[in-house]
């Protein structure tokens, strides 16, 4: 079965820094996808970035990259440059195979992000 | 833009209520999902519905039920809401799941409380 893990439950980051959040995930499957969502105290999530896996290139959206490691298992986002505004709630997420059809996503436990001034 | 529209931000009710939580979205999604998020567990499947009429149950759909008789909306039902479904309750739609790259859009989410 799929699973993905976060394991940093709460991190602080200096403001203007940049800030790594882990993200592992278990697959058997070689078709696959994995999301990242930022969840602001408002509650509303917001899609950040997306890595397909026979994507060659490592995904970027601005400030967010994504370091993707197939052989690990690992798609850990990266934020440079911190903001008081990334301070948030982020959720790695995986897409069930494409042979299901469904667009089902599962996603990990979460990590509290804080940006000090 | 696209949008997901949750009926309410926060909902106060009291157990043993019948409970609907109703999500409308405007982007002609076929897929439209109901989570639950919890401290510490993340977010969890319920329910999702891949078209009108039709759904399928997800990782925890005891004690809830939807509803989908039209495309753009898609019905949360606590048939008889209990303390343990206190939540926030978040509703989602995407593609059909074809569209593999395309991320699943959410609406604010709800905040149930059931006393």
């Amino acid at each position: 079965a799929q699973k993905i893990t976060q394991t940093q439950p709460g991190m602080f980051v200096q403001e203007k820094e940049a800030v790594t959040l882990d993200c592992t995930y278990d697959t058997s499957d070689q078709s696959y996808g994995l999301f990242w969502y930022k969840q602001p105290s408002s509650g509303e999530m917001i899609f950040l970035i997306y890595q397909g896996s026979y994507d060659e290139q490592n995904a970027t959206e601005g400030r967010y990259s994504l370091n993707f490691q197939k052989a690990r298992k690992s798609a850990n986002l990266v934020i440079s440059a911190s903001q008081l505004g990334d301070s948030a709630m982020y959720f790695c997420a995986m897409r069930e195979p494409i042979s299901s059809n469904t667009g089902k996503l599962i996603f990990g436990q979460g990590t509290t992000l804080q940006v000090k001034p | 833009d696209v949008k997901v529209t949750q009926s309410s931000r926060y909902l106060v009710k009291r157990t043993g209520e019948k409970v609907f939580l109703e999500c409308v979205q405007d982007m002609d999604h076929e897929n439209m999902f109901w989570y639950r998020q919890d401290p510490g567990l993340g977010l969890r499947l319920i329910y999702f519905s891949y078209d009108v009429k039709m759904k399928e149950k997800g990782d925890i759909p005891e004690g809830y039920s939807v509803s989908r008789e039209k495309k753009e909306r898609f019905s949360l039902i606590l048939e008889s809401a209990s303390t343990n479904q206190t939540s926030m309750y978040l509703c989602a739609s995407s593609p059909p799941g074809g569209f593999f790259n395309q991320p699943q859009h959410f609406g604010d989410g709800t905040r149930l409380s059931i006393l």
